[in-house]
């Protein structure tokens, strides 16, 4: 059975500092890994990630990829208020259909 | 604006009702999703269409019925529900279903209470 496994579970910082979300698999035929952001109700796209040591970034949010030892991060800096939201991780896998297995999610919350 | 709307936004029910959720997409996408989002649990598939052929159904209960009458509308159509189904629904969609990137998008969700 495909999982997901993603840490901490909830996370308090104060503005400004530096955040790092976890995100492990185990899943056959990996396709891809995707990070989302949702605040209230739809989860937002961010990075979608296919290939080991290639980082993404977007503005303070980066994420990179470890095929090998199957975890991604996703790294917030200088973080800001707008940064609440919980941070979802999501696998691609499977050889003929596609399927996206999340994990439960990062819960992150920055106050002033 | 992801350019996925579901409809309704809120939908309170008893266990006795009928009642449809709408998902419509306007980004041209073939592949179309639903997801359940409970409390403290991982989102979780439960149909998946391509090019409106169902290709996914993940042990979902019979009284949760999609129906897809064409790539850019999904429906799931809802009947004697239990409280325990009560949930946030989200739809998705992306661009194929067997492509390699399959990055998702989704709608805002349809908050349900069944009582």
């Amino acid at each position: 059975e495909d999982k997901v496994v993603q840490s901490p579970l909830s996370l308090v910082v104060h503005e400004g500092d530096t955040v790092t979300l976890n995100c492990s698999y185990e899943v056959t035929n990996f396709r891809s890994l995707l990070w989302y952001k949702q605040e209230k109700k739809a989860p937002t796209f961010l990075f979608m990630l296919t290939s080991s040591g290639i980082e993404k970034k977007s503005g303070r949010l980066s994420s990179i990829l470890d095929k090998k030892e199957l975890f991604s991060i996703l790294n917030i800096t200088a973080t800001q208020t707008g940064d609440s939201a919980v941070y979802l991780c999501a696998v691609g896998s499977g050889a003929g259909s596609y399927q996206l297995t999340f994990g439960k999610g990062t819960k992150l919350s920055v106050i002033p | 604006e992801t350019g996925v709307t579901q409809t309704p936004r809120h939908l309170v029910m008893g266990m006795t009702n009928k009642k449809s959720l709408k998902c419509e997409q306007h980004l041209g996408h073939n592949a179309m999703y639903w997801y359940k989002q409970s409390a403290k649990k991982p989102l979780e598939l439960m149909f998946v269409y391509n090019f409106k052929e169902q290709t996914e159904n993940n042990s979902v209960p019979s009284r949760f019925s999609p129906e897809c009458p064409n790539s850019s509308h999904l429906f799931l159509h809802l009947h004697t529900l239990q409280p325990e189904d009560s949930a946030l629904y989200l739809c998705a969609s992306s661009q194929d279903h067997r492509g390699a990137g399959g990055t998702q998008y989704f709608g805002p969700g349809t908050r349900l209470l069944v009582l």
